[in-house]
């Protein structure tokens, strides 16, 4: 199973961009965003589907409706600019596995 | 807090083998499923293995299977991948992830990974 994500994006500052990611695994599990920024390690922004855990600013949220989800950032700030990736568990009989979309550049103008 | 610190990465040549080690502290190790995740230099993120909190199920990508192998220790809180006949295609940053109070599904915290090489 696949997830494929827009590979850049751009949203002027204080504005609001959605960032999506579309796969059939996201049917049956809500997924998650991560931000990475140059250098650094991944950080989760999103799971299960609207859950921000602490420290992630309120300007982040989610949603998820069939195939898709969502990262929307409302009021996006200049430290937003970064990677974005969404990933799901996609499971088969009794075999698990778990999947990456190719991630989102954003770039705040 | 929450702390993973990767270990063991280095230049290795094509059908060589590596060990992986990931020390965890902050939280109840035995308690929590783990992943490991892998960068390629310039690319996105790559899922690699899981490990059950209870230690009795491991996953894997379809690219590692049959020659990863994700084990742990959790008398001294370490995760473990074991990299065999490696191509230069594993070249990449290996990070460990824990799994999230919420679900192992997610990946709540992740270390700085550790750089694997595979070049002659």
């Amino acid at each position: 199973s696949e997830l494929t994500q827009d590979p850049a994006v751009s949203v002027a500052l204080g504005q609001t961009v959605r960032i999506t990611c579309q796969g059939d695994s996201l049917r049956s599990s809500f997924g998650s965003w991560y931000q990475q920024k140059p250098g650094q390690a991944p950080v989760l922004v999103i799971y299960g589907k609207t859950n921000r855990p602490s420290g992630i600013p309120d300007r982040f949220s989610g949603s998820s409706s069939g195939n898709t989800a969502s990262l929307t950032i409302t009021g996006a700030q200049a430290e937003d600019e970064a990677d974005y990736y969404c990933n799901s568990r996609d499971s088969s009989g009794d075999h698990l596995n778990w999947v990456f979309g190719g991630g989102t550049k954003l770039t705040v103008l | 807090q929450v702390q993973l610190v990767e270990s063991g990465g280095g230049v290795v040549q094509p059908g060589g083998s590596l060990r992986l080690s990931c020390v965890a502290s902050g939280f109840t190790f035995s308690s929590y499923g783990m992943h490991w995740v892998r960068q390629a230099p310039g690319k996105g993120l790559e899922w690699v293995a899981f490990l059950r909190y209870d230690g009795s199920k491991n996953y894997y990508a379809d690219s590692v299977k049959g020659r990863f192998t994700i084990s742990r220790d959790t008398s001294k809180n370490t995760l473990f991948l074991q990299m065999n006949s490696l191509s230069s295609a594993d070249t990449a940053l290996y990070y460990c992830a824990k799994g999230h109070d919420y679900g192992d599904s997610y990946l709540a915290s992740w270390g700085q990974g550790t750089l694997v090489t595979v070049s002659s």
